[in-house]
């Protein structure tokens, strides 16, 4: 069974630094893109970016472009979300999300986010 | 970038009765090279993550019930939920994956007339 287990909730001061994880289980770490997903509150579903555990190919929305920096630890499996100073604005649930794989033959095609994480509320506040 | 519009924003439907949201790209996300629309439905309940519905626009993503249905191609995508039940009460998204950013529609919230 796919697991993405994300870290716990974080309430931080504008301009700390943060960095959050998500621990991926139950497949091949480096066959599936993985990437995040910020919903802020009541809000709607944005894309922040995504990461190949392979080789580390990264895109960004460009919405975050340089706003934050996504990882990957592909020893133990995790991938990472960082900020280095946040703002009162980054205050949402970011989710953890695998890009499913459908292959037939030896043709693969990355398809939607098939599996998504509990999610990490992230609060920023003087 | 690739703009997800849904309509409506919100919907009240009788328990039993059809439910219908639309979703529209402003340009094709059909892929050529494999005839696929990169075309998603998500179930979102309130306090929990997203639920996979439907991908390539219209494959259900198993375990889900067949009460729920993806349709369209190109630039124009339907999702249908047959026979509302109760827990269908939600808020759904359409998603393109075929260009980055992956864009998502800006939700619609499904009630219970």
């Amino acid at each position: 069974e796919v697991q993405l287990v994300q870290s716990a909730a974080e309430v931080k001061k504008p301009g700390e630094s943060l960095k959050i994880s998500c621990k991926a289980s139950g497949y091949v770490f480096t066959d599936h893109w993985i990437g995040w997903v910020r919903q802020m509150p009541g809000k709607g579903l944005e894309s922040v970016g995504i990461i190949h555990p392979y080789d580390s190919d990264t895109t960004y929305s460009p919405s975050f472009q340089g706003q934050v920096t996504i990882s990957v630890d592909k020893s133990i499996n995790v991938a990472y979300l960082q900020w280095s100073s946040l703002q009162a604005s980054d205050t949402a649930m970011y989710y953890c999300v695998r890009r499913g794989r459908d292959c037939s033959g030896r043709s693969c095609f990355s398809r939607n986010f098939d599996s998504w994480g509990q999610g990490t509320l992230i609060t920023v506040s003087s | 970038d690739i703009v997800m519009t849904q309509s409506p924003d919100s919907l009240a439907v009788s328990l039993g009765e059809r439910a219908t949201i639309n979703c529209k790209s402003s340009q094709t996300i059909l892929y050529n090279s494999n005839n696929k629309n990169y075309l998603a439905w998500y179930q979102q309940k309130p306090g929990q993550p997203p639920k996979v519905l439907i991908y390539w626009a219209s494959t259900r993503e198993s375990g889900v019930p067949d009460r729920f249905s993806g349709s369209g191609s190109g630039t124009d995508f339907t999702l249908t939920i047959d026979s509302l039940q109760a827990e269908d009460v939600a808020i759904y998204y359409c998603q393109q994956y075929h260009s980055n950013p992956y864009s998502f529609g800006q939700g619609t919230k499904l009630e219970i007339k």
